[in-house]
């Protein structure tokens, strides 16, 4: 089976823009995960979508959302970019029983 | 709310020796699964090891192995006959039954010397 894939791998926006970033899960897979990852913060979680409803959500502002479409492709759209929004952005998608398997990432930088 | 912790920022390992990772959790759930995993300079996240909190025997993947000690909310991770390949930031994750909200440790940086 083909792995998670994620496109852009790398995004560089200025600050007030917005970006959306797409995940593509393991085939079968119907769980999609969203992670930030900084230097400062670490893995933080930033929402999990399962069949197309979002079923978890992490302490992030309303400016990161996302969706998640009937192929279980997701995506996710920051506004308003700040500049601490410069980040690696993990997806990970899950089996039934709840194994993470994550893609390689978008790294997004906001100048 | 769940916590991993990672005391150990840094470890350096040599080549055909054996480490051991710490990471605590804390929790007041009873049914959860902890996760080692690792992420190599190339970025991606790959899972080494899995545990679930009924099951008391250890887990063992090959050269990786979990003590799992439930009472002391402990999860360490042993690499035996550590090789170069080996060399990644290791992360902690705790997730409960319930969900799929995944919580992760600061990480540990494994060096391997040759």
């Amino acid at each position: 089976k083909a792995g998670v894939t994620q496109t852009p791998r790398y995004l560089i926006k200025t600050r007030g823009q917005q970006v959306t970033l797409s995940c593509s899960p393991i085939s079968g897979h119907r769980s999609v995960s969203w992670y930030q990852q900084t230097p400062g913060q670490g893995l933080q979680f930033l929402f999990e979508y399962f069949s197309e409803t979002q079923r978890n959500k992490g302490n992030f502002p309303g400016r990161f959302s996302g969706r998640q479409f009937s192929n279980s492709r997701s995506e996710m759209n920051v506004s308003t970019l700040e500049l601490g929004d410069s980040a690696l952005y993990l997806c990970a998608s899950s089996t039934d029983w709840g194994e993470q398997f994550f893609g390689p990432g978008t790294r997004l930088t906001v100048l | 709310a769940q916590t991993v912790t990672q005391s150990q920022p840094e470890m350096s390992v040599q080549e055909a020796e054996t480490v051991t990772l710490s990471c605590t959790y804390d929790t007041s759930e009873s049914d959860y699964y902890l996760f080692w995993y690792k992420q190599p300079p190339s970025r991606q996240m790959i899972l080494v090891i899995r545990q679930e909190a009924y099951k008391q025997q250890n887990a063992t993947e090959n050269r990786f192995s979990v003590n799992f000690q439930k009472a002391a909310k402990s999860f360490s991770l042993k690499i035996s006959d550590s090789q170069l390949g080996d060399a990644a930031m290791y992360f902690c994750a705790y997730r409960s039954a319930g969900d799929n909200d995944m919580r992760f440790g600061a990480g540990t940086r494994l060096t391997v010397k040759p």
